[in-house]
């Protein structure tokens, strides 16, 4: 079965600072990749995914996320963070099998400090 | 267009109180979701429909809480009786088909007493 693992709960940073979110994925089969932000009090909207091709993913918000098969990984990336990025940001996969069955990560926290 | 509409947006109940939640997918959406997210987590799968056949079902835990989806568009989610770790923000989602991407509501906050 397929898992994720965000290994940062909260990541502190200030404004204007790049940041990178970690996310690893667990499967023995090939995946879909997605990231998912969560503003306060608000619901889950999609950032980016990846299903094939270029592994280096653009997505809303000036995000960007590479997909590293070898290390099993999908980091989050910006070059520059604004006060408005402060939200809860989560990294989920999919089989390619079973697209509908998605499993999420615990979430990172990202604050952004003036 | 309308977003996936929830409500209650907050509710607050005694343990052994029923409880329902209400859910509007996007018009055309024929995948409807219903998740479970604790706080500090990521949302887990609670059920998920194909029009009104629910086809992944099997992280209910079906001695309480019960779903269904009448002709295919809105959704009820049901907790009878509640208990205090049932105490979570409910997340419903929609999306065209399966492995489209999902749109989510802004969840349904339970807090059991």
């Amino acid at each position: 079965a397929q898992s994720v693992t965000q290994l940062d709960s909260q990541v502190p940073v200030f404004e204007e600072a790049p940041v990178e979110l970690r996310c690893n994925y667990s499967s023995s089969v090939s995946v879909y990749l997605f990231w998912y932000v969560q503003y306060p009090n608000q619901g889950l909207q999609l950032l980016l995914k990846y299903l094939s091709g270029s592994t280096l993913v653009k997505g809303i918000n000036g995000f960007e996320a590479e997909f590293n098969k070898s290390q099993t990984s999908f980091h989050l990336r910006k070059p520059s963070v604004h006060i408005s990025d402060t939200a809860e940001y989560f990294c989920a996969v999919t089989l390619y099998s079973s697209a509908s069955k998605i499993i999420f990560g615990s979430g990172t926290r990202l604050s952004i400090r003036p | 267009e309308a977003g996936v509409v929830q409500s209650p947006r907050y509710k607050i109940i005694e343990k052994k109180q029923p409880v329902a939640f209400w859910c509007n997918p996007i018009s055309g959406h024929n995948t409807l979701y219903w998740y479970l997210q604790n706080l500090g987590q990521g949302p887990e799968l609670l059920i998920r429909y194909e029009n009104e056949e629910a086809v992944d079902d099997s992280q209910l835990p079906k001695d309480r809480f019960s779903a269904e989806r009448l002709k295919g568009v809105d959704s009820t989610l049901k907790i009878q009786p509640a208990e205090l770790g049932d105490s979570a923000v409910y997340l419903c989602a929609s999306s065209l088909d399966t492995g489209s991407e999902l749109f989510f509501g802004e969840g349904s906050r339970l807090t059991v007493l």
